[in-house]
């Protein structure tokens, strides 16, 4: 039973470009969250995608959007990267009414320079 | 808004030391679940405990217990004889549950713990 996949594992970005994450949702779960980590923190709340909608949003600019895709699978988009958008990226997989259960990857490790 | 407070940032113990990581949680909401979690240097976030607000039971598993007191607002975790495999950032977390709460994870900023040999 395949766990929670991301990709890439590691990116260098230049500041202004756009970059694209990916994840996997674990078997049988059709909730994607995605978090972002900078150094030295704890895990923020991003966004969530369900039925192929974003269902929630964290403090987070337009600049970060994402899809969900028929398979459960998701994307983060990121436009006009700043320094600041260095971190680790992690998305959680859950289901959608068993929300408390989430099931983390091992995280896409962002350089923007 | 919900909020939660690790406030060591660093410890390091010998091993087989006892060590308590602290953990203050802040809601409005009476319906909310909090969570302990490892994160290695591998960076991926493994999952330690989940707990209810309705269950203050205290747990106990292997050499890891959790001790919850709504009164104080806490949450923390014990590691009881500690080995250096024990170093890792630890997390709390918290999310409400009541019916149109926001339900993500919001996490403290992590205790590092080190274990020396």
């Amino acid at each position: 039973d395949a766990g929670v996949t991301q990709s890439p594992t590691h990116l260098i970005k230049t500041r202004g470009q756009q970059v694209t994450l990916r994840c996997s949702p674990k078997s049988g779960h059709d909730t994607v969250s995605w978090y972002q980590q900078a150094l030295g923190q704890g895990p923020q709340f991003i966004f969530q995608y369900y039925e192929e909608e974003e269902r929630q949003r964290g403090n987070f600019p337009d600049r970060f959007s994402g899809h969900q895709f028929p398979n459960y699978s998701s994307e983060l988009n990121v436009n006009a990267l700043l320094l600041g958008d260095s971190a680790l990226y992690l998305c959680a997989s859950s289901r959608f009414f068993s929300p408390y259960e989430q099931y983390f990857g091992p995280g896409t490790r962002l350089t923007v320079t | 808004a919900q909020k939660v407070t690790q406030a060591q940032t660093e410890i390091s113990v010998v091993e087989k030391e006892d060590v308590t990581l602290d953990c203050v949680y802040e809601t409005r909401d009476t319906t909310y679940y909090l969570f302990w979690y490892k994160q290695p240097p591998s960076g991926e976030l493994v999952f330690l405990i989940r707990r209810n607000s309705f269950d203050e039971q205290n747990e106990i598993s292997g050499r890891y217990s959790w001790n919850f007191q709504k009164s104080t607002s806490s949450f923390n975790f014990t590691i009881t004889a500690s080995q250096v495999v024990d170093s890792a950032v630890y997390f709390c977390a918290l999310s409400e549950a009541s019916p149109g709460s926001a339900r993500q994870l919001t996490f403290g900023s992590g205790t590092q713990l080190t274990v020396l040999p």
